[in-house]
């Protein structure tokens, strides 16, 4: 039962380098989000996908981009890290139709240097 | 004005006894609402949902939504340590899901 896996877990970057956070659910959702979560901030919603094909901005997009490679790979870009992308990053998928639980993978902790 | 307000607390309380947690929402769209538990270095884990205003009871937890006010609650019987945790509500219009800031918890044993 793997749900949905996020790889890496921990990253550290400097600043103005790349890189892509993947994530992948086997539940067969059509729906999924990626969050980031600071200290005191709650998860804020950065990219969501309703649907394979589709994206859409959520509260803090900025410096961000994502693609929904298929129903189950929804993947978020860094192209240029700054310090203030620093932050505990969470995907999560949910079956839409359903109205059921949205599941969320364990996290990747960046750190931008 | 945020969609979500949620006192971050922290709030403590002695093991047994109940707790109140709350969120209020300022948008009238909001037909779906959840509450999620979230251990420290974990995923947020679901705790309730519901669609409508009135309450749903599982176990310990209650829940409580009313759309009226634009006021959700979790309720907590008899508390334990392991109760302990972040807790976070969430709110979904049709496309999307907002959570408020999430409220530290302490169950002092």
């Amino acid at each position: 039962n793997a749900g949905v896996t996020q790889t890496p877990k921990f990253q550290v970057l400097k600043t103005g380098q790349s890189m892509t956070l993947q994530c992948a659910q086997d539940m067969n959702h059509n729906s999924m989000y990626w969050y980031r979560q600071d200290p005191g901030m709650g998860l804020r919603l950065i990219y969501y996908s309703a649907s394979e094909g589709t994206t859409d901005k959520g509260e803090v997009p900025n410096g961000y981009n994502v693609s929904r490679l298929n129903k189950r790979e929804f993947s978020l870009r860094l192209e240029s890290a700054a310090p203030s992308q620093t932050s505990v990053y969470f995907c999560a998928s949910q079956n839409r139709q359903m109205y059921t639980e949205a599941f969320f993978g364990q996290g990747t902790r960046l750190t931008v240097v | 004005q945020k969609e979500v307000e949620q006192d971050p607390g922290p709030l403590s309380v002695p093991e047994g006894a109940i707790v109140s947690l709350n969120c209020t929402y300022s948008n009238s769209a909001f037909q779906y609402f959840m509450w999620y538990r979230q251990y420290s270095r974990k995923g947020p884990e679901l705790l309730m949902y519901t669609y409508s205003s009135g309450n749903k009871e599982d176990g310990r937890f209650t829940a409580q939504v009313d759309k009226s006010s634009k006021y959700i609650s979790l309720f907590i019987r008899d508390s334990q340590p392991s109760d302990s945790a972040t807790y976070l509500c969430a709110m979904s219009p049709d496309d999307k899901i907002i959570f408020g800031k999430g409220t530290r918890l302490h169950i002092l044993p």
